[in-house]
């Protein structure tokens, strides 16, 4: 296990589609967070899940974005009907459940272009 | 609130010459962790440092050094002979804790780009 891995790398969509992403986080971690970065600025929290469970969504996740993580392993964002305000870089990030020291890893994000 | 600070935008050295990256924070945690990370042009983030609120010791490693001073919230990063190697956006982060949800999050500052010229 090489560490959080986020599929796609790149993702160009046109205004309104639909689009998914998936992150792999490493194994044996059972925290996993959703960031959003714009150009220009630092990441944000978008949500976490300990486990399956989502304990947690930001006001900044819309309505028109879910988030999954089916059996706690890997977890997948969905935007609904994209803006162009969607444009991003999306970061997944781990890690495990006794992190008292916030033992987090980073993935290399999926970039998202709506055009 | 949490706040995380860098009033630096951009800055741009000749390689060999030294730089500090600036951060301020606000928290009302007494107990805190504080972070920098490293993000080259390739994306991931690439983390540096790690330390916590009640250690106020000054830490090195190689040519990195950070400065925790509580009294005047800040976090401050020093690299020692810049390289070229070394250009990249750093952003200061703030532990960002929920008790009852486990959460752990990060609150980030809007990030330094380094350009370290050869």
């Amino acid at each position: 296990d090489t560490g959080v891995s986020q599929n796609p790398r790149h993702k160009i969509t046109k205004r309104g589609q639909n689009v998914t992403f998936r992150c792999d986080p490493i194994s044996e971690h059972n925290r996993l967070y959703w960031y959003r970065q714009t150009l220009g600025q630092g990441p944000e929290f978008l949500t976490y899940f300990q486990n399956e469970a989502q304990l947690e969504k930001s006001r900044l996740l819309s309505d028109r974005f879910s988030a999954e993580r089916p059996k706690g392993s890997f977890s997948t964002l969905e935007i609904q009907r994209t803006e162009q305000g969607d444009s991003a870089m999306y970061l997944c990030a781990s890690s495990p459940s006794r992190s008292v020291n916030y033992g987090y890893t980073f993935g290399s994000g999926t970039r998202l272009t709506v055009v | 609130a949490q706040k995380v600070t860098q009033a630096q935008t951009e800055i741009s050295v000749v390689e060999k010459e030294d730089v500090t990256l600036d951060c301020v924070y606000e928290t009302r945690d007494t107990t805190y962790y504080l972070f920098w990370y490293k993000q080259p042009p390739s994306g991931e983030l690439v983390f540096l440092i790690r330390r916590n609120s009640f250690d106020e010791q000054n830490e090195i490693s190689g040519r990195y050094s950070w400065n925790f001073q509580k009294s005047t919230s800040s976090f401050n990063f020093t690299i020692t002979a810049s390289q070229v190697v070394d250009s990249a956006v750093y952003f200061c982060a703030l532990s960002d804790v929920r008790g009852d949800t486990g959460r752990r999050a990060l609150t980030f500052g809007s990030g330094t780009r380094l350009q370290v010229q050869p």
